[in-house]
């Protein structure tokens, strides 16, 4: 089973570029997250969907945007980088156990 | 507004027993979830309480008590390989809405 999957591992981006990060699961989870982690500040949900056309925002939504077309997938748009951006990104899937994707590394310079 | 506090780091000894607190104050409440992370890697999955008590699975065991917007993880038999960060979450009011506290780094000396 490939659980959840997020696209790409690493990625430097320059100060105004855009980029889509990408995730998708194959366990027919309803439930689908984005979060960020920065060092000693915990996990900060950016956005969050309960099924396939339903998104909602997190704590920390602002300069970003997420689709959920499909029950398997919910990308993650970064319209215009900051340097506050920079940070690792986890997708999560579940129903009442939440499984991560491995995290993407995100840079911008 | 919601809160997730939890110590920030503890250290203990290999073979010792230690309990990790977790208090919280959310807008609703439908579970209450711990999660290991070693350094550079993803969360995973630890113990899931929804109703208060004890849960226990292998050396590891979750306690919730609803009342008291509190919960603490056990971790028995300590082992070198348990030095890890613990996450405490929290799934608020809102359909679908988890909520994670910044974590306790946890370092098992020998």
């Amino acid at each position: 089973n490939a659980g959840v999957t997020q696209t790409p591992k690493f990625r430097i981006l320059k100060i105004g570029q855009s980029m889509t990060l990408q995730c998708t699961q194959d366990m027919n989870h309803n439930y689908m997250y984005w979060y960020r982690q920065d060092p000693g500040m915990g996990l900060k949900l950016i956005y969050y969907s309960v099924g396939a056309g339903i998104t909602d925002k997190g704590e920390v939504p602002n300069g970003y945007n997420v689709s959920r077309s499909t029950t398997e997938d919910f990308p993650l748009r970064l319209e215009l980088a900051a340097p506050s951006q920079t940070s690792v990104y986890f997708c999560a899937s579940g129903p009442n156990t939440i499984y991560f994707g491995e995290g993407s590394w995100l840079t911008v310079v | 507004g919601q809160n997730i506090d939890q110590p920030t780091e503890m250290t203990a000894t290999e073979g010792a027993i230690v309990q990790i607190n977790c208090t919280y104050q959310t807008s609703g409440f439908n579970g209450l979830f711990w999660y290991q992370q070693h350094a550079g890697e993803a969360p995973t999955f630890l113990s899931y309480n929804v109703l208060d008590g004890l849960e226990e699975k292998g050396r590891f065991s979750s306690f919730l008590s609803r009342s008291k917007g509190y919960s603490y993880l056990l971790l028995k038999e300590l082992q070198m390989k348990d030095s890890a960060s613990y996450l405490c979450a929290v799934a608020g009011g809102s359909q679908g809405n988890l909520i994670f506290g910044k974590g306790t780094k946890l370092s098992v000396k020998p």
